[in-house]
């Protein structure tokens, strides 16, 4: 069974640094790896996917790479704002016909300080 | 497109109440999969539908719990009795593709 692990489980940054989330997974076998943000008492939002093929997707000053080989997805976050401040969570899907079969990763907590 | 829509946003009952969560998937989407989110478990995948057909139910903790796609655009989970225990957010979720879109969720207490 995939397991997904996020790395921290909380970081509390100054306005302006560079975030850094990671994400392992433990089955190579993963097809797509998807980040979504969490805000307290929300839903979901779908920040970037990265298909199979892809070794990274980019939006905005959010950058997410996957090195299947090596069992890792990373997001970064560039100049941070207060307003991006929330759960951010990783989510590995195991093939191509069950996109949405998704095993999500515990999230990380970022807080971004004025 | 609205997105995907759940209702209710909150609910709260009493144990041994019959609890149906309602979920309409954004138009065009052929997969519906529903998630329960708690604190000790994260994000798990109760059961998931491709073409209204429920496809894998493995993830649905007990026979108290049953979903239906009765057509594409309608999905409701069932619990029947509800436990404290079963107090969490019940997101669903839809897709076309490979990437997922997830609804606001319904937040569940169970007294």
């Amino acid at each position: 069974k995939q397991e997904v692990t996020q790395i921290p489980a909380a970081l509390s940054v100054p306005e302006g640094e560079n975030l850094v989330l990671n994400c392992s997974f433990t089955d190579s076998a993963i097809y797509n790896l998807q980040w979504f943000r969490q805000d307290p008492g929300k839903g979901l939002t779908s920040l970037l996917l990265i298909q199979s093929s892809q070794r990274e997707q980019t939006s905005g000053r959010l950058n997410a790479s996957l090195d299947k080989s090596s069992g890792r997805s990373t997001l970064y976050i560039a100049a941070s704002q207060p307003g991006d401040s929330a759960t951010y969570l990783c989510a590995g899907g195991p093939m191509a016909d069950s996109w949405g079969k998704l095993q999500f990763g515990a999230g990380t907590q970022v807080v971004v300080t004025p | 497109d609205a997105g995907v829509i759940q209702s209710p946003r909150h609910e709260v009952t009493e144990m041994g109440q019959e609890v149906t969560l309602r979920c309409k998937p954004i138009s065009g989407h052929n997969s519906l999969f529903w998630y329960r989110q708690t604190m000790m478990r994260g994000l798990e995948l109760l059961i998931y539908f491709n073409n209204n057909v429920p496809i894998d139910d493995s993830g649905m903790p007990e026979d108290r719990f049953s979903a239906k796609m009765p057509n594409a655009s309608f999905s409701t989970l069932k619990i029947q009795p509800s436990e404290p225990r079963d107090s969490a957010v019940y997101f669903c979720a839809s897709t076309f593709g490979p990437e997922a879109f997830f609804g606001q969720g319904t937040r569940l207490t169970v007294v």
